[in-house]
């Protein structure tokens, strides 16, 4: 089956830099996608991951293992505004649809 | 202003009831997803349409439907609802009908609370 883990929160403080992982098992691999999303907010994309290796995109970096079925986020320098939840995506093999982790919530604290 | 626009924001509605949800896709995008989000559960696939078509249905329940129209808006129809059914539904888009390496454009969702 597919199934998506990642931890339910975290804490950590700003200025500081915080790896929000996700692990996954999926049945054939579209690649991975990660989203921010704010309380009550629609989720807003992050970064696409198909490759194996590290994706830097500003102060937001993510990573890949297929072989370990492993991702996480990198936030760096964290900002209040980081605090929302993190949400590590798939798509499933052979259809339209991701499949989505429970999501992270992330509190920044000052 | 993601370009995909959805209404109402807000819907509170008695239980037994009927309730359609409405959706725009972003101007050029021909994909539109359903997806329900309730406080306990993440982000649920219900439904795909693709040009006028279903492409993908997920755990959506029979009390539910969708359909897109010509002009590619779409509406989701909740039907029977129970107080389980109170969540958060969002509407996606994306121009084709894989799931694109950029992802999809989400609209703000609709609110719905059955009471």
């Amino acid at each position: 089956g597919q199934n998506i883990d990642q931890p339910t929160e975290m804490t950590a403080t700003e200025g500081a830099i915080v790896q929000i992982n996700c692990t996954y098992q999926t049945s054939g691999f579209n690649g991975l996608f990660w989203y921010q999303q704010h309380a009550g907010e629609a989720p807003t994309f992050l970064s696409y991951n198909v490759l194996d290796g590290l994706e830097e995109k500003g102060r937001f970096s993510s990573f890949l293992s297929r072989s370990k079925g492993y991702s996480y986020l990198l936030l760096k320098e964290l900002q209040m505004k980081d605090s929302a939840s993190y949400l590590c995506a798939v798509p499933t093999s052979g259809t339209y649809k991701y499949i989505f982790g429970t999501g992270t919530r992330l509190k920044v604290l000052a | 202003d993601s370009g995909v626009t959805q209404t109402p924001k807000h819907l509170i509605t008695a239980t037994g009831q009927r309730v359609t949800l409405r959706c725009s896709p972003r101007s050029g995008d021909l994909s539109v997803y359903w997806y329900q989000q309730s406080l306990d559960q993440g982000l649920q696939f219900l439904i795909q349409y693709y040009n006028g078509e279903e492409r993908a249905k997920g755990n959506i329940l029979e009390r539910f439907s969708a359909q897109q129209f010509p002009d590619l808006h779409s509406e989701l129809n909740l039907s029977s609802l129970e107080l389980g059914d109170s969540a958060l539904y969002f509407c996606a888009s994306s121009v084709g009908g894989r799931t694109p390496n950029y992802g999809y454009t989400f609209g703000s969702g609709t609110r719905l609370t059955v009471v």
